[in-house]
């Protein structure tokens, strides 16, 4: 079946722009995730979103970022007036439920001149 | 604070040799330990999850074990197509989400 997917794939952008960022989940995963991949750096959590509770925004790193998702199913991670240390793979991943496997997508690679 | 520390951070062998990768880790009640491949401009692709201290997984050449502050990630006989990052994380039993909290990574290089 049809994996988590991602756009863009790629987005290189100007400092002070704003950037939306999309993910598509596995159908029928309730829960999604969000995670930033920094150059020479883990994997760091973001926001989590599960079912229709309010989504835990614990590991964003500033006001400049923020998430939504519509329906249950798509998110938009979106980063407000970019800046140079904003740039990174973004990383979505999604699971039938809490104790289940993540599942991730390809990744939107971000640059922000 | 859960923290994962993998080792070494790179590692390259020759086709046929094997070794292992480690990951360390600390966490404040363990409900599981993942591991992870990521091909370079690729997503993390899932290999193996494991729950309690003495557990084993393999799939094809890689086989991973648990104790209670690490984890293993054998490789037998490696073939060039296992070069790769290996990527390990653990997800805590208590806490209001359900985050990975990931290592660096291992970065395999596999010469022919």
């Amino acid at each position: 079946g049809a994996g988590v997917s991602q756009s863009p794939s790629n987005k290189v952008t100007e400092k002070g722009k704003d950037v939306e960022l999309r993910c598509d989940p596995i159908s029928g995963h309730t829960a999604l995730y969000w995670y930033r991949q920094s150059l020479g750096q883990g994997l760091e959590f973001l926001i989590y979103f599960q079912g229709n509770s309010a989504p835990d925004k614990s590991g964003l790193p500033s006001d400049r970022f923020s998430a939504e998702r519509t329906g249950g199913s798509v998110s938009t991670l979106t980063i407000q007036r970019t800046q140079q240390e904003d740039s990174a793979v973004y990383l979505c991943a999604s699971t039938a439920s809490w104790v289940e496997t993540q599942y991730f997508g390809p990744g939107t690679r971000l640059l922000v001149l | 604070e859960d923290q994962v520390t993998q080792s070494p951070e790179a590692l390259r062998l020759q086709e046929g040799e094997s070794s292992s990768l480690n990951c360390s880790y600390t966490v404040s009640g363990l409900r599981g330990l993942f591991w992870y491949r990521q091909d370079p401009g690729k997503g993390p692709e899932f290999l193996f999850t494991l729950y309690s201290a003495g557990e084993e997984k393999e799939k094809e050449r890689l086989k991973a074990t648990l104790t209670k502050k690490e984890s293993f990630l054998h490789i037998t006989a490696p073939k060039p197509e296992d070069s790769a990052t290996y990527l390990c994380a653990v997800q805590a039993e208590t806490g209001a989400n359900s985050k990975l909290t990931f290592g660096k990574g291992i970065t395999l290089s596999v010469r022919p």
